[in-house]
């Protein structure tokens, strides 16, 4: 079946910039999300990307998507010890006229002070 | 509210027993969507409604699971019989069906003993 894959560990200290990565093997995604779980909280959407786009930024956020390859990475500049937390990366797809969504098992991000 | 909301934000059962899982989405969204989180794994998509179409089960773990969405808004998740690997957080999340980006709910988080 489809998956999405993530490293599970990140650690960097705080003010670099942090790059996590994803790949899927889905190709008729549509949408690809990053959301961000901090501890005993829900998942909070960080940003998401079409498909057909390459490259999305917001604030200190930067979103790379290599359709060719299926990897997509989140980079946050300036990483802040408030950035722990686990960020899930996520594809939907429409199959039969319904959507189909999966997550990657997240990367834990350890900011170091 | 301004958020997906869902109760109770824990429960705690013993095997054999049935729970209920409720699910407010934001007013106005018409896709809602059933996951579940277990301990060192990623998401599981359980279930989607899209308006008033048929919701699609495919994700379902076994028949003793269901859902159910009333008046096109608030859902309930109902697990029969709960296992001790049903434990787990399930999440709720509900889009505007416009652009597919979802926003999630806190979770509930069950524990079957």
């Amino acid at each position: 079946g489809e998956d999405v894959e993530q490293s599970l560990f990140l650690s960097v200290r705080e003010g670099d910039s942090s790059v996590i990565n994803c790949t899927y093997t889905d190709s008729s995604s549509t949408y690809l999300y990053w959301y961000k779980q901090e501890p005993g909280a829900g998942l909070q959407l960080l940003t998401y990307i079409f498909s057909n786009m390459d490259m999305k930024q917001d604030q200190r956020l930067t979103v790379l998507l290599n359709k060719k390859d299926k990897h997509l990475s989140l980079r946050i500049a300036d990483t802040q010890t408030g950035d722990s937390a686990i960020y899930f990366c996520a594809e939907s797809s429409l199959t039969s006229g319904t959507y189909k969504y999966i997550f990657g098992t997240g990367t834990r991000l350890k900011v170091l002070a | 509210g301004a958020g997906v909301s869902q109760s109770p934000s824990n429960k705690v059962t013993e095997k054999g027993k049935d729970v209920e899982l409720r699910c407010d989405p934001i007013s106005g969204h018409t896709a809602l969507y059933w996951y579940r989180q277990s301990l060192g794994q990623g998401l599981e998509f359980l279930i989607y409604f899209q308006g008033n179409s048929a919701p699609d089960k495919s994700g379902l773990p076994s028949d003793r699971f269901s859902a159910e969405r009333t008046g096109g808004s608030v859902s309930t998740l109902t697990i029969q019989r709960t296992q001790q690997e049903d434990s787990a957080v399930y999440l709720c999340a509900s889009s505007s069906g416009l652009d597919e980006t979802q926003y999630f709910g806190p979770g509930t988080r069950l524990l079957v003993l």
